[in-house]
């Protein structure tokens, strides 16, 4: 049973940095590309970011490119997201997903249950 | 780039069919055949409901179905259930090799 658990999440100063982190479990972690899809209180979903299973290609969303780091380990089969000069915008409800394939970002058939980043002084 | 665009809201009765559609660009929804829907009810994640255009995971319904004309997506619910109230987003690949969202539809189940 795929699994994807999300972590680190809270409450941060705006300017300041947190690190996500999404544990996956019950598949092949390096076979298949992880995106971060993040989702503002009462709106639609954005997609943030995403990486391919062999962890070399590296994509961003125009909002927070410059700010965010997308990465993974596959010994510890974990996606992390660094993000850095945080925005009261990047107020949302952050979700780690799998996609279908393992190089480009198509469809993404497991999701996590999210996790919550607020950025408020 | 801006989201792609969907309506606000769609409403049908049980037993019904409704459409909701996804408009984009020849750049993303036009230009691949990578446009997958989500459903996702209130407090609750994304669920798959249908990959590359037309395709659906395993264990969902075939009361779903997708198509796609030019650069307009289609997501399709025959014989509404009162379950099958909930959002819906499309989301699409592009040619910058990112991903673009809707901003989702809200179904209502009269």
């Amino acid at each position: 049973e795929v699994q994807l658990l999300e972590s680190g999440g809270g409450l941060v100063q705006p300017g300041g940095s947190l690190r996500l982190s999404c544990a996956a479990s019950g598949f092949t972690f390096s076979s298949y590309a992880m995106s971060w899809v993040r989702q503002a209180p009462g709106k639609g979903l954005e997609w943030v970011s995403v990486i391919s299973g062999s962890g070399f290609s590296t994509y961003y969303a125009d909002s927070v490119k410059g700010r965010f780091t997308i990465s993974s380990d596959s010994f510890k089969n974990t996606l992390y997201l660094q993000m850095n000069s945080l925005r009261a915008e990047d107020t949302a409800l952050y979700y780690c997903a799998k996609d279908r394939g393992a190089v480009v970002p198509a469809a993404l058939d497991y999701w996590g249950q999210g996790i919550l980043v607020t950025v408020s002084s | 780039q801006s989201a792609l665009t969907q309506p606000a809201s769609v409403s049908g009765s049980p037993g019904q069919s409704i459409t909701i559609s996804c408009t984009g660009t020849s750049s993303d929804v036009g230009g691949f055949n990578y446009v997958s829907w989500y459903q996702q009810h209130p407090g609750k994640a994304p669920k798959l409901m249908i990959y590359d255009v037309s395709n659906r995971p395993s264990g969902v319904s075939n009361r779903f179905s997708g198509s796609k004309s030019g650069n307009t997506a289609s997501l399709t619910i025959s014989g509404l259930q009162a379950e099958d109230e909930a959002d819906y987003h499309c989301c699409s690949y592009t040619s910058s090799s990112t991903l673009i969202f809707g901003g989702g539809t809200k179904l209502t189940v009269l």
